[in-house]
């Protein structure tokens, strides 16, 4: 079964502090691996990826990491600010057959003033 | 460029009836995906289009969803007949092909009472 997992619920963190969201995954057949970013009553929106050959990927105030041998991946925002607040989505990328995308269940990111 | 469209944005209907929504996506996109999300959860692929061919659609449930695709551009879902356990927001997404980022739209959000 091709399971990404998602954890914590929700995430409540200060204006300005590092925010860490962190996504587990289960089945070692995917290549990439996608941060997303949805506010109330829009569509999930692109946000980061990391190939899986990698362990870093940076893109100004977000970087994703992925720890293959612990089949883990985690978002750092820094520094965090308000238009933050978002649920953010872990996702990865099938391999085979149609390359779909399987997501997480997703984290409620509050940032405070 | 226009994002995809998709119609209506909210809907509310009985258990039994049917419904349908409509999606339009990005202009040269070969690939559509229709997802549900489920409050809680994460989006999950029901049907995956190429062009307008059937790539996957191994969580569709076929004996009340279909699907369809007319001449690789747009595309409605159908749901007959509804159940209440149907109620979530149904995302439609694109991208020119498998290997691509994905742009959603911005869902339909449907009840069933």
């Amino acid at each position: 079964d091709q399971q990404v997992k998602q954890n914590s619920p929700s995430l409540s963190v200060q204006e300005g502090r590092i925010s860490i969201l962190n996504c587990d995954y289960t089945n070692s057949m995917f290549d990439y691996f996608l941060w997303y970013k949805k506010y109330p009553a829009e569509g999930p929106t692109f946000l980061i990826s990391i190939s899986s050959i990698k362990d870093k990927n940076e893109d100004g105030r977000f970087t994703v990491f992925l720890n293959k041998s612990a089949k883990h991946l985690s978002l750092h925002i820094v520094p965090s600010q308000p238009g933050d607040s978002a649920v953010y989505f872990c996702a990865a990328r099938v391999i085979q057959g149609a390359q779909k995308l399987v997501f997480g269940q997703g984290t409620r990111l509050t940032i405070n003033p | 460029e226009a994002g995809v469209a998709q119609s209506p944005r909210y809907k509310i209907i009985e258990k039994r009836q049917s419904v349908a929504f409509w999606c339009n996506p990005i202009s040269g996109h070969a690939t559509l995906y229709w997802y549900q999300q489920i409050l809680g959860q994460g989006p999950k692929l029901l049907i995956q289009f190429q062009n307008n061919g059937v790539v996957d659609d191994s969580q569709l449930p076929k004996d009340r969803f279909s699907a369809e695709r007319l001449k690789g551009v747009d595309s409605t879902l159908k749901i007959q007949p509804a159940k209440l356990e149907d109620s979530a927001v149904y995302l439609c997404a694109s991208s020119l092909t498998p290997d691509y980022g994905y742009t959603f739209g911005s869902g339909t959000r449907l009840t069933v009472v």
